[in-house]
């Protein structure tokens, strides 16, 4: 079983829905990211968090440390949101273990 | 730009060829990651530095992989005698760790999609 599984795995919504991507981990971490990735291109950092919750924009990120459980939503979705999410956890600095990703598509 | 650069940012080469890239992180930055990452799949971890300590290499890292930071800048990675299972995309990420903090937020190059025919 991997440390971090996301589900699901592939999602298409329509321009406006409210779009949920879930990461569930089995290890202890200092951290838990989310990065957004796009086709042929690099990996960019949306959210660290290691309680609660975060805002950016249309984003929320959150974390139930607990539960060993993290939920990105997106709030009004729109065709450029489609690329790949991607949740990773980390433990004080090292390195980043990653899900699988989610591929995002979002139709006009 | 101030970001992560990394240097070819393809390759195509013949099984048994040696290939070399390079990673430019963020100026001030004294980790760097390299990571992995092929088709439909997360990246998976091979080896960071802390300045020019080597401090973790993953199990994946056969001995034909070989990565360098000689003067805790820049860093290579290079692939001897290579294999077409050694197609994938290497990223290079950097981060400022924090003296016992446990945050540590990487900042990632385009990478570098090798291609081993």
């Amino acid at each position: 079983k991997n440390e971090v599984e996301q589900s699901p795995q592939n999602l298409t919504a329509q321009e406006g829905e409210f779009i949920t991507i879930n990461c569930s981990y089995s290890v202890g971490i200092s951290a838990l990211h989310w990065l957004q990735q796009h086709p042929g291109g690099g990996i960019v950092s949306l959210f660290m968090l290691s309680s609660g919750k975060k805002k950016h924009g249309r984003l929320i990120a959150t974390i139930n440390i607990q539960e060993k459980h993290s939920s990105l939503h997106i709030t009004a979705s729109h065709p450029r949101d489609s690329a790949v999410y991607i949740c990773a956890v980390s433990k004080y600095g090292n390195k980043l273990v990653f899900g699988a990703g989610t591929i995002l598509r979002v139709k006009s | 730009d101030t970001g992560v650069s990394q240097d070819p940012r393809h390759k195509i080469t013949k099984r048994g060829q040696n290939v070399t890239f390079r990673c430019d992180p963020i100026s001030e930055h004294n980790r760097l990651y390299w990571y992995r990452q092929t088709l439909g799949q997360g990246p998976e971890f091979l080896t960071y530095f802390q300045n020019e300590a080597q401090l973790e290499k993953s199990r994946l890292l056969s001995d034909r992989f070989s990565a360098e930071r000689p003067k805790g800048s820049f860093s290579t990675l290079e692939i001897q005698r290579t294999e077409q299972g050694d197609s994938a995309m290497y990223l290079c990420a950097s981060s400022l760790a924090e003296e016992r903090g446990p945050y540590n937020e990487q900042f990632f190059g385009p990478g570098t999609r090798l291609t081993v025919l």
